[in-house]
């Protein structure tokens, strides 16, 4: 069975400076997909950043980057230079094989990060 | 930019009531999900929808829940007698058959369901 564990429920980042939230995960398929969605205070999904699992390089959207290590099953998001707006829930969340499913996702427990001044 | 729609925002209702969540998903997409989140806990996949029928469903989706796309573009969620424990954020999603770069789920901004 697929599993995403985030082991960080709640991280604290000074403003202006890069932070590192822990995703790790488990399956057996050898196609996978990996991605991290933000949730404000709000409410909404909003989609930052996806990594296939036969990506060579580690993906990038601005200041969002996946630190992909297959073999470690970890993909970790970094937020570099931190900003105020970027306090939310950040959850994890992984996509099953395309054709042994039709691509609904497992959402680990979520970071909540927040942003000093 | 296309964005999935959620209606109502928030709907409140009484124990045993029916209760219908309304979607209207991008317009070119293929593939429809409903989640939902208990408050404070992590988003938990219901059900995926492609063809005009149930491609997926988790062990929650079970007989009380129904879904539908009655005209093309609504896609609905219907739980027929509510329960306390269905009291959750509800999001649809959807995507394209086959992104070529992602799987990319667009989300709805979701609905709040409150069972009293």
């Amino acid at each position: 069975a697929q599993k995403i564990t985030q082991t960080q429920p709640g991280m604290f980042v000074q403003e202006k400076e890069a932070v590192t939230l822990d995703c790790t995960y488990d399956t057996s398929d050898p196609s996978y997909g990996l991605f991290w969605y933000k949730q404000p205070s709000s409410g909404e999904m909003i989609f930052l950043i996806y990594q296939g699992s036969y990506d060579q390089q580690n993906a990038t959207e601005g200041r969002y980057s996946l630190n992909f290590q297959k073999a470690r099953k970890s993909a970790n998001l970094v937020i570099s230079a931190s900003q105020l707006g970027d306090s939310a829930m950040y959850f994890c969340a992984m996509r099953g094989a395309y054709g042994g499913s039709q691509g609904n996702l497992i959402f680990g427990k979520g970071t909540k990060l927040s942003v000093k001044p | 930019e296309p964005e999935v729609t959620q209606t109502p925002s928030h709907q409140v209702t009484q124990m045993g009531q029916e209760v219908i969540l309304r979607c209207v998903p991008i317009s070119n997409h293929l593939y429809f999900y409903w989640y939902r989140q208990i408050l404070g806990q992590k988003v938990e996949f219901l059900v995926s929808f492609y063809n005009n029928e149930i491609s997926e469903k988790s062990e929650i989706f079970d007989d009380q829940f129904s879904v539908e796309r009655p005209d093309g573009s609504n896609f609905t969620l219907k739980i027929r007698s509510t329960k306390l424990e269905d009291s959750a954020m509800y999001f649809c999603a959807s995507r394209l058959e086959s992104a070529a770069t992602s799987y990319e789920q667009y989300f709805g901004p979701g609905t709040r369901l409150t069972v009293t």
